[in-house]
C-alpha cells in the first residue's frame, strides 16, 4: 500500500490556538489533498495541492491554509481554531500513477477545539 | 458542480440480508465513480471503482455496484451481508481527465445484527 502518514494522530487545543497537522507521503505523488470528516457531511475537501507550491482551495477552506514546500510534505493549519474546526482530517494522494479519483487515505487526524 | 447523494443515512440488517445502498451523482459529463468502506476507527479504504466499460464492477468482500447512466445512479449491493461488514460505506465521484476533483457522499451507516 501507499506510504502516506498523518501527524499528530490526536489534538486536543483551546479556542484561538493555531494548529498545524502534517501529512507525509513517501509515493513523490504530485497531488495531495485534505478533507475533513463530520457526521453527516461525509468527507469535504479543505484544500489540495497539484505540486511544490501549487495549492488551490476545495469546498470547505475558510479558517484554513495550507503549505507544501516539499514534495512529500502537506501541512495543514488552522491560524485560530474554533469549535467548529473539531472534526477528524484526512490526508490523501491518488492511489494509482495516474489521477483518475481513486485515493488513498492517511490514518486520520482528530483533532478537539474546546 | 457535481454533487452526490445517499438516500440511506443509517442501514440496519441481520446477518444473511441482502444489502443495496444507493448513490446518485448529478453531473452530465463523463465521471469516475466508487464506493469506500470506512470501518470503526479506521480511514477509508476502497471497495469498488468504475471508469468504464462492464457496469456491473466487482470489490472485494463480495461487494458489487451496478452503474446506470441513463439514472445517474451507482448503487452498492451485497447478496448476504456479515457482521464484520458493519461499518460506513461511502460513494464518490471524479470528473474524468485532468485534475480529479472528487465529491464525496455523505455516507451511510450499516449495522449489521448477528
Amino acid at each position: 500500500d501507499a506510504g502516506i502518514t498523518q501527524s499528530p494522530r490526536h489534538k486536543v487545543t483551546e479556542t484561538g490556538t493555531p494548529v498545524t497537522l502534517r501529512c507525509h507521503q513517501t509515493e513523490n505523488h504530485r497531488y495531495m489533498y485534505w478533507y475533513r470528516q463530520d457526521p453527516g457531511h461525509g468527507l469535504r475537501l479543505i484544500h489540495y495541492s497539484y505540486g511544490v507550491k501549487d495549492t488551490d482551495k476545495g469546498e470547505v477552506s475558510d479558517g484554513y491554509s495550507v503549505s507544501r514546500s516539499k514534495t512529500e510534505d502537506f501541512l495543514l493549519t488552522l491560524e485560530s481554531a474554533t469549535s467548529s474546526q473539531t472534526s477528524v482530517y484526512f490526508c490523501a494522494i491518488p492511489r494509482t500513477g495516474g489521477n483518475t479519483g481513486e485515493l488513498f487515505f492517511g490514518e486520520g487526524s482528530r483533532l478537539t477545539v474546546l | 458542480a457535481q454533487s452526490v447523494s445517499q438516500h440511506n443515512h443509517h442501514v440496519i440488517l441481520s446477518e444473511a440480508a441482502s444489502l443495496e445502498l444507493g448513490c446518485n451523482y448529478s453531473y452530465g459529463g463523463t465521471v469516475n465513480l466508487f464506493w469506500y468502506v470506512q470501518y470503526p476507527g479506521q480511514h477509508l479504504q476502497l471497495l469498488l471503482k468504475y471508469f468504464s466499460g462492464d457496469p456491473l464492477v466487482k470489490g472485494i468482500k463480495g461487494f458489487e455496484a451496478e452503474f446506470i447512466k441513463s439514472k445517474f445512479s451507482f448503487n452498492l449491493r451485497k447478496p448476504s451481508v456479515q457482521w464484520s461488514d458493519t461499518a460506513e460505506y461511502f460513494c464518490a465521484v471524479s470528473h474524468s481527465g485532468g485534475y480529479q476533483k472528487v465529491t464525496f457522499g455523505t455516507g451511510t451507516k450499516l449495522q449489521v445484527i448477528p
